[in-house]
């Protein structure tokens, strides 16, 4: 069975550039959550959405978007990118909304310059 | 909201020990989970246990809901057991029903 799957793997932008990552979640999980995690800190949580609809947020300014499609997987947005963007981003996935048993992909490194 | 403290910070081992992790909550939590982040930065699924004792070869771990607290037990330690270890929990109670991870601790296991 397939796992989460993301991409890109790494990523190189400059500040002021906008960027989309994309994830696609387990087969016949329904929800998908968006982490972003800094060097040496936990992951913090960006988003959360089950059945195309968003169902959480983080603190994040709105530079921050996302969205999720009929078929479940899901892209972030970022525009405007600061040098702080840059972090690892994780996908997880999850059977219900209740974000039981979460699943991660293998994350997408941005380095914004 | 719920504070999530790991320990410790940091260990070192010597391949073939023991070691225990301790994950902390300062409130009431419906899932916890324990993630060990590779190198490459993944973070693998160790544990699904929001309550009881669960193991996994010569891993294992026990979560104690209502004293609000979970460990993970790593026997006869290898050197590919070395990263960070992460407790994440969840609180149905609040606005969202995110992962709220731990401090974390970071394992080296030396040959």
């Amino acid at each position: 069975d397939a796992g989460v799957t993301q991409s890109p793997t790494h990523l190189i932008k400059t500040r002021g550039q906008h960027v989309t990552l994309r994830c696609s979640p387990i087969s016949g999980h329904k929800s998908v959550s968006w982490y972003q995690q800094v060097l040496g800190q936990g992951p913090q949580f960006i988003f959360q959405y089950y059945e195309k609809e968003e169902r959480g947020r983080g603190n994040f300014p709105d530079r921050f978007s996302a969205r999720q499609f009929p078929n479940y997987s899901s892209e972030l947005n970022v525009n405007a990118l600061l040098l702080g963007d840059s972090a690892l981003y994780l996908c997880a996935s999850s059977p219900d909304r209740a974000n039981t048993e979460a699943f991660f992909g293998q994350g997408t490194r941005l380095t914004v310059v | 909201g719920i504070q999530v403290e790991q320990s410790p910070p940091d260990l070192i081992l010597q391949e073939g020990a023991n070691s225990t992790l301790r994950c902390n909550f300062s409130d009431s939590v419906n899932n916890l989970q324990w993630f060990h982040q590779n190198p490459w930065g993944q973070l693998i699924n160790l544990f699904y246990i929001p309550s009881g004792t669960k193991q996994n070869g010569r891993l294992s771990a026990t979560t104690v809901a209502t004293e609000r607290y979970s460990l993970l037990y790593i026997s006869s330690s290898q050197t590919t057991d070395s990263g960070v270890y992460f407790c994440a929990v969840v609180n149905y109670g609040g606005a969202t029903n995110k992962l709220i991870f731990g401090t974390g601790t970071l394992l080296a296991v030396q040959p």
